[in-house]
């Protein structure tokens, strides 16, 4: 089974600037989130979706990210403009709904995003 | 209060013994709990998972969940240089969020 896929692997941007992140996830699989993880610090969760549709954006900075799931297939996490403190990892991950109560989640090998 | 709290360390224990890690969490009404490994520069791996009060052990790592004093901790016998990592604890509440706590980071010194 292919993991979760992500791209790209690191991010330089100087603050003001916009960037996005790409995610894939493991076939078949209709729940997925992205989190922010900053050093030192566990995954905060920014945003779910349940096929294309949004469960939880309830700690998405909503004034300059925004994420999307066309198709309920591949997502996008666009941050603009970006600030210093958006400096971090940020990890995708899917699975199916009913599995994460017993079986949590599968993360992809995350974005590390450098603000400067 | 924050919602899992684990203590961030570093936790040093020498090769070959035990390595206790715990975490503590406020919703009375979560289910669900995991113990994720990461490696620096890596992603969380799940290690275990544990719903019941009690103790669940698989290889070397064992899960013990006490709901009454809501805490769940993660024992790792015969503690090898290869288990320094961070150490994630994580909680599906009763109103099914999931919330990690900040982890703790483990050094076995060979």
């Amino acid at each position: 089974e292919a993991g979760v896929a992500q791209s790209p692997r690191y991010k330089i941007i100087e603050k003001r600037q916009s960037v996005a992140f790409w995610c894939n996830p493991i076939s078949g699989h209709a729940t997925l989130y992205w989190y922010q993880q900053i050093l030192g610090q566990g995954p905060k969760l920014l945003i779910q979706f349940q096929n294309n549709g949004v469960v939880d954006d309830s700690q998405l900075p909503k004034d300059r990210f925004s994420a999307e799931r066309l198709k309920g297939v591949d997502s996008t996490l666009k941050i603009q403009p970006a600030k210093l403190e958006d400096s971090a990892v940020y990890l995708c991950a899917s699975t199916h709904i009913l599995q994460a109560l017993n079986y949590g989640y599968t993360f992809g090998s995350g974005t590390r995003l450098t603000v400067v | 209060q924050k919602e899992v709290e684990q203590n961030s360390g570093p936790l040093s224990v020498p090769e070959g013994a035990i390595a206790s890690l715990n975490c503590t969490y406020s919703d009375r009404g979560s289910q669900s709990f995991f113990w994720y490994r990461q490696y620096s520069g890596k992603s969380p791996e799940l290690i275990m998972s544990i719903y019941s009060n009690g103790d669940k052990e698989d290889g070397r790592f064992t899960a013990q969940l006490n709901k009454a004093s809501q805490y769940v901790s993660l024992l790792i016998r015969d503690s090898q240089p290869s288990d320094s990592a961070t150490y994630l604890c994580a909680v599906i509440t009763g109103t099914y969020k999931y919330i990690f706590g900040t982890g703790t980071r483990l050094k076995v010194l060979a």
